[in-house]
C-alpha cells in the first residue's frame, strides 16, 4: 500500500471505555500528525511526531488522550475513559519532513454512546 | 492563533461553471494548503503554496500574501468535483508544521 492507512475505520464505544486508534504512515515518512475533526468542522491539530519523538502535543484536549510512535513508524492514539464529546473523525497524516506536503489517511470515525 | 475563514460555506453549481472558493487568514503563514475531502473522510492534498499561483489540470490556486487571501478556482466544473474543499494555513516560525484549518466549503456540482 502506498498511502497512509488507519484502523479501525469505524469505532463505536460506550462512554467510559478505552479506545486505541492505529495509523500506518507512508514508509520512510519522518513526520506524523494526528488531527480531530468534529462533525461539520475543519480538522484540528492534536499532536506531532518526528520519528519516535513526540515534539508537540499541545492540541491534545485532555490527559485522557495519549499518543505514541515507539519505533518511529506506526502510531497509536489512545483515548481513555471516552466521553461523548470525543465523538469525531480522527485523522492521521504523514510527510517526508515537517515542511513537506502532508498525506492523509482515511480517518477513524469514533462514536461514543 | 491563526484564524482561517472560508467562503462560501456551501456552493451549488451547474456542470461546466467556473467555481471560486475563497480563504482568508489573520496572521503570517509559512504556506497555504488546499485540500479536498470526499464523503467518508478521506482528505487529498491539492496544493501547497506560499506565493503566486499554481495550476493542476482544471484546478488553480492563487495567494496574495499582502492581503492574506487565497482562492481556489475550478474551471469547467464536473459532478465528480463535488466534495468539501478545505484551506489550511501553516504557522510561520518554529511550529510551521502546525496547520490551522478552515471549516470547509461544500461544493455540489449538478449535471
Amino acid at each position: 500500500g502506498a498511502g497512509v492507512s488507519q484502523s479501525p475505520r469505524y469505532k463505536v464505544a460506550k462512554r467510559g471505555q478505552d479506545v486505541a486508534l492505529r495509523c500506518d504512515p507512508i514508509s520512510g515518512h519522518v513526520s506524523l500528525f494526528w488531527y480531530q475533526q468534529a462533525l461539520g468542522q475543519g480538522p484540528e491539530f492534536l499532536t506531532y511526531f518526528q520519528n519516535e519523538a513526540q515534539l508537540d502535543k499541545s492540541g491534545l484536549p485532555s490527559d485522557r488522550f495519549f499518543a505514541e510512535r515507539p519505533e518511529g513508524s506506526v502510531s497509536t492514539l489512545k483515548i481513555q475513559r471516552t466521553q461523548q464529546e470525543d465523538s469525531a473523525v480522527y485523522l492521521c497524516a504523514s510527510s517526508m519532513d515537517r515542511h513537506n506536503e502532508q498525506f492523509f489517511g482515511p480517518g477513524t470515525r469514533l462514536t461514543v454512546l | 492563533k491563526n484564524e482561517v475563514e472560508q467562503s462560501p460555506q456551501n456552493l451549488t453549481a451547474q456542470e461546466g461553471e467556473f467555481i471560486t472558493i475563497n480563504c482568508s487568514y489573520s496572521v503570517g503563514i509559512s504556506a497555504l494548503h488546499w485540500l479536498q475531502q470526499h464523503p467518508g473522510g478521506g482528505i487529498v492534498s491539492l496544493f501547497m503554496l506560499s506565493s503566486g499561483k499554481k495550476k493542476h489540470g482544471r484546478l488553480i490556486a492563487t495567494i496574495n500574501i499582502q492581503e492574506k487571501h487565497s482562492s481556489l478556482h475550478i474551471t469547467a466544473s464536473h459532478p465528480r468535483d463535488s466534495a468539501v474543499y478545505i484551506c489550511a494555513a501553516g504557522n510561520s516560525g518554529g511550529s510551521n508544521y502546525k496547520l490551522t484549518f478552515g471549516k470547509g466549503t461544500l461544493l455540489t456540482v449538478n449535471p
